[in-house]
């Protein structure tokens, strides 16, 4: 049982390209969520999503697009990266507080 | 809006006592987590406090004060593996709509 995984765990795109990271959860949590990381910041938001088909804004959407047509699956697109989008990634389930996170995606932006 | 602040790192002897203090200001409180974090890995949930007082949990408690807006976390018999970065995250309640807002870290280093 695999709970929650990300794909890929590394990264490495130019400026300007589109990219997707993928998060995949066996547990079939309603609430899905993305974080970036960046040192001095701590996880802060970008998306989430309450159920099947239902998503919105966290603290930081800017330049990110989310999806959600099965319950399971929550990709993240960066729809033309920029460097100020280098940082870890994490997706998470759970609820608002008890959280379970995967093992994140370290994207670089060059 | 929230402000959460921890310290930024801290070190502790293996075998001691360590309390990472997070004080927060947020409107709508509506519970705090500790979360642990290992360097490279993913945040792991530790703990939840919603009212005033301690929960222990084994070898790490956690403590509130909604009145001052202050929480810590402790942890005992400190080993090297609790060498790890220790994240404070306030879930607000705003209008109907929760969100869960998270402190810079502690960084810990537990040394022999």
């Amino acid at each position: 049982d695999a709970g929650i995984t990300q794909s890929p765990r590394y990264k490495i795109t130019e400026t300007g390209r589109q990219v997707t990271l993928m998060c995949h959860q066996t547990w079939s949590h309603s609430y899905m969520f993305w974080y970036r990381q960046d040192l001095g910041h701590g996880l802060r938001l970008i998306y989430y999503s309450a159920a099947a088909d239902i998503t919105d804004k966290g603290e930081v959407p800017d330049g990110y697009v989310v999806s959600r047509s099965k319950t399971e699956n929550f990709p993240l697109t960066l729809e033309s990266a920029t460097r100020s989008q280098t940082s870890v990634y994490f997706c998470a389930t759970g609820g608002w507080g008890e959280q379970y996170f995967g093992p994140g995606t370290r994207l670089t932006v060059t | 809006g929230q402000n959460i602040d921890q310290p930024t790192e801290m070190t502790a002897t293996e075998g001691a006592i360590v309390q990472i203090n997070c004080t927060y200001q947020t409107s709508g409180f509506n519970g705090l987590f500790w979360y642990q974090q290992h360097a490279g890995e993913a945040p792991t949930f530790l703990s939840y406090n919603v009212l005033d007082g301690l929960e222990e949990k084994g070898r790490f408690s956690s403590f509130l004060s909604r009145s001052k807006g202050y929480s810590y976390l402790l942890l005992k018999e400190l080993q090297m593996k609790d060498s790890a970065s220790y994240l404070c995250a306030v879930r607000e309640d705003s209008g109907g709509y929760n969100k869960l807002i998270f402190g810079a870290g502690t960084r810990l280093a537990v040394h022999p």
